[in-house]
């Protein structure tokens, strides 16, 4: 079964630190992972995009990995800022383009950074 | 400004009846979406359309309802069948093709729906 895990389930820390979320999946076939920021009752905005031959990508502040070949994705965030806080969702595509009606969403990471 | 909205914000809807969730995209996007999010919950597909007039089901599209007469609008009807509807609904648009990047999806801002 297709499905995408995320750890920690939620996660403080203190403004200024860095943190890594994880994200481990068992889609098959593999398209591409994406990160997405959710603020408290507003829609995902997307961070990175990486293909499977990709293994890095970055966003300013946020740099996120990728090991295709063991299925784990991490996102980095570096000098964290009280904006930060938020919902960070893995999600992963088994598509290869087309439709993309068959992303496989994780449950997210509820970061709070506090001053 | 280009984007994608949806609306109202907040609904509340009385037991049996049914609620429509409005949806509109310029940003010329083939394909629209409908998401819902629980707590604690990945987002869950109800129904995907990638041109006009044409729509798919997703994976919990038992209670909804859905059109696509033009392609910037894609407005998702809640109905009395759905038997726990509250939940935050989320609209999303994207690009048609085989460009993950170009394929990413956008969302909306979100209707949160209570039922009373």
């Amino acid at each position: 079964k297709n499905q995408v895990e995320q750890s920690p389930q939620s996660l403080i820390i203190l403004e200024g630190k860095n943190c890594t979320l994880q994200c481990n999946y068992t889609v098959s076939p593999f398209s591409n992972l994406r990160w997405y920021k959710q603020d408290t009752g507003r829609g995902p905005v997307s961070l990175t995009i990486m293909t499977f031959s990709e293994n890095t990508k970055s966003n300013g502040r946020y740099t996120a990995t990728l090991d295709a070949d063991t299925k784990q994705s991490s996102l980095h965030i570096t000098a964290s800022q009280l904006s930060d806080s938020a919902s960070y969702i893995c999600v992963v595509s088994p598509n290869y383009g087309g439709s993309q009606g068959n992303l496989i969403f994780g449950k997210g990471t509820k970061l709070s950074v506090k001053p | 400004d280009g984007g994608i909205t949806q609306s109202p914000k907040y609904l509340f809807r009385k037991e049996g009846q049914n609620v429509t969730l409005s949806c509109e995209q310029n940003l010329n996007h083939d394909a629209m979406y409908w998401y819902r999010q629980d707590p604690g919950q990945g987002l869950r597909l109800i129904y995907y359309s990638q041109i006009v007039n044409d729509f798919q089901k997703g994976d919990i599209a038992e209670g909804y309802s859905v059109s696509r007469e033009k392609k910037e609008s894609f407005p998702l009807t809640v109905t009395s069948a759905q038997k726990n509807p509250t939940a935050f609904y989320l609209c999303a648009s994207s690009i048609l093709g085989r460009n993950p990047t170009l394929g990413e999806q956008f969302f909306g801002p979100g209707t949160r729906l209570t039922v009373l």
